[in-house]
């Protein structure tokens, strides 16, 4: 069964301080999304990561694939309040089904 | 955009009704899943389907059904709704997978469910 651990599980930081997020796997995925969800809404999708390596950058977000495709992790710098919000990775392998992590809950205080 | 609609935000229901909950995409994706979202429990599978009329069971099908009568539609149905079933229900569509290619899902607004 592949599974995704993400750490931390709860992160509560000060405005303009930098974090990091990750996502672990005994197992390979060919490619590694990460979601952020709003408070009463839907998971949207932030970025999508398909080569080992690959690093991403989306302004103070940076997402990097681990060269072997088992993990990744996500970067914020200069954290905002706007950037409150709960956290998922995805993994997407043979299947149709995506895994997701657990999910890390982040929260910035003004 | 794509665009993943769920037919409702909120619903209160009575124990023991039969309760639908509608979604739809306008992409012209394949696959299309039902998710329901718990604190501490995460997002779990209740089930997808991969094409019209095709549907696989998740990891929590138990007391769900659901129905994909044509490819922009998906629905989720409780036959008899009981109150562990209150949650938040998450409709999302994705293009590939199955070792095709990217998966990216794309998620609808949710449904907060309530059973009294």
């Amino acid at each position: 069964t592949q599974l995704l651990e993400q750490s931390p599980q709860f992160l509560s930081i000060q405005e303009g301080e930098n974090l990091t997020v990750y996502c672990n796997s005994s197992s390979v995925f060919s490619s590694l999304q990460w979601y952020r969800q709003e408070p009463g809404e839907g998971p949207v999708l932030l970025v999508t990561v398909v080569t080992g390596g690959e690093v991403k950058k989306l302004k103070r977000l940076t997402f990097q694939f681990g060269d072997a495709r088992k993990d990744s992790s996500l970067h914020i710098t200069a954290a905002q309040p706007g950037d409150t919000g709960l956290y998922l990775c995805a993994g997407g392998g043979s299947s149709y089904k995506l895994i997701f992590g657990s999910g890390t809950r982040l929260l910035v205080r003004p | 955009d794509v665009k993943v609609t769920q037919s409702s935000r909120y619903l209160v229901k009575r124990t023991g009704e039969k309760v639908f909950l509608e979604c739809v995409q306008d992409m012209d994706h394949e696959n299309m899943f039902w998710y329901r979202q718990d604190p501490g429990l995460g997002l779990r599978l209740i089930y997808f389907s991969y094409d019209v009329k095709m549907k696989e069971k998740g990891d929590i099908p138990e007391g769900y059904s659901v129905s994909r009568e044509k490819k922009e539609r998906f629905s989720l149905i409780l036959e008899s709704a009981s109150t562990n079933q209150t949650s938040m229900y998450l409709c999302a569509s994705s293009l590939w997978g199955g070792g095709r290619g990217r998966s990216e899902a794309f998620f609808g607004q949710g449904t907060r469910l309530t059973v009294v």
